[in-house]
């Protein structure tokens, strides 16, 4: 069972702005850096946002990243039919001796 | 450019161990400062950390399946090997392996679908 709680599904109409939220807790969110990542069913997962709110070469800036204390967030405006995935929120989680990665629920978004 | 490329046999029977292997193009397992780990993903369901290792020495695993698994790294070929020991149903997976510079996986395999059944 994971650790990062995110809402099941999200939707939006071609144009429009979702936001996707991922809740943690102080030994993970709170004090590490989270990434965000965007998998097409059937394929591998794609890095979308690494170190909060930084994207990689080639995401376009219509995805943006952010967090406040023990939650991020996930924006996507301009909402193209390409953009219906799964995404997931992840970072590391330092409450035990060893530290360990932890993934998000995952979050549906739909283009309506 | 670096690619990461799974393989292993798609069908292991309960109780048996999954062996699964990683080679990395483009990047050097020994020489680079970054961990590389294993995650996998159930059918329909959502991903799930497995392990990482760094250094080809110091590793790291998911508390829930620390007691079965071990990673590790074959640096004369370049390779990440996975071992997840006393396999049942509930292990059948798409299992990805991936390149983890700080707290984020940027590089993936395309992952190797394992079904454990007799």
């Amino acid at each position: 069972q994971s650790v990062l709680t995110q809402p099941p599904s999200v939707s939006a109409a071609p144009g429009q702005k979702v936001t996707i939220s991922c809740s943690g807790s102080s030994s993970n969110i709170g004090n590490k850096y989270v990434s965000w990542y965007q998998q097409v069913p059937g394929t591998a997962p794609k890095l979308l946002i690494y170190d909060n709110d930084k994207r990689p070469s080639g995401i376009p800036d219509r995805f943006s990243g952010s967090k406040s204390g023990t939650s991020a967030t996930l924006g996507i405006t301009g909402l193209q039919t390409g953009d219906e995935a799964d995404y997931y929120c992840g970072t590391w989680d330092s409450s035990l001796s060893a530290g360990f990665y932890v993934f998000g629920t995952g979050t549906k978004v739909t283009v309506l | 450019q670096l690619q990461l490329q799974e393989s292993g046999p798609g069908l292991v029977k309960p109780s048996e161990t999954l062996s699964l292997t990683c080679t990395v193009s483009g990047d050097s397992i020994s020489s680079s400062n970054y961990y590389w780990g294993w995650i996998r993903q159930p059918p329909g369901k959502g991903l799930e950390w497995i392990g990482s290792i760094y250094y080809s020495e110091t590793t790291r695993y998911s508390p829930s399946l620390k007691s079965r698994v071990s990673i590790s790294v074959d640096t004369s070929k370049n390779q990440l090997s996975l071992k997840l020991s006393s396999v049942t149903a509930a292990d059948t997976a798409v299992y990805f392996c991936a390149r983890c510079p700080v707290g984020e996986f940027d590089y993936w395999g395309q992952g190797s679908l394992v079904t454990v059944s007799s």
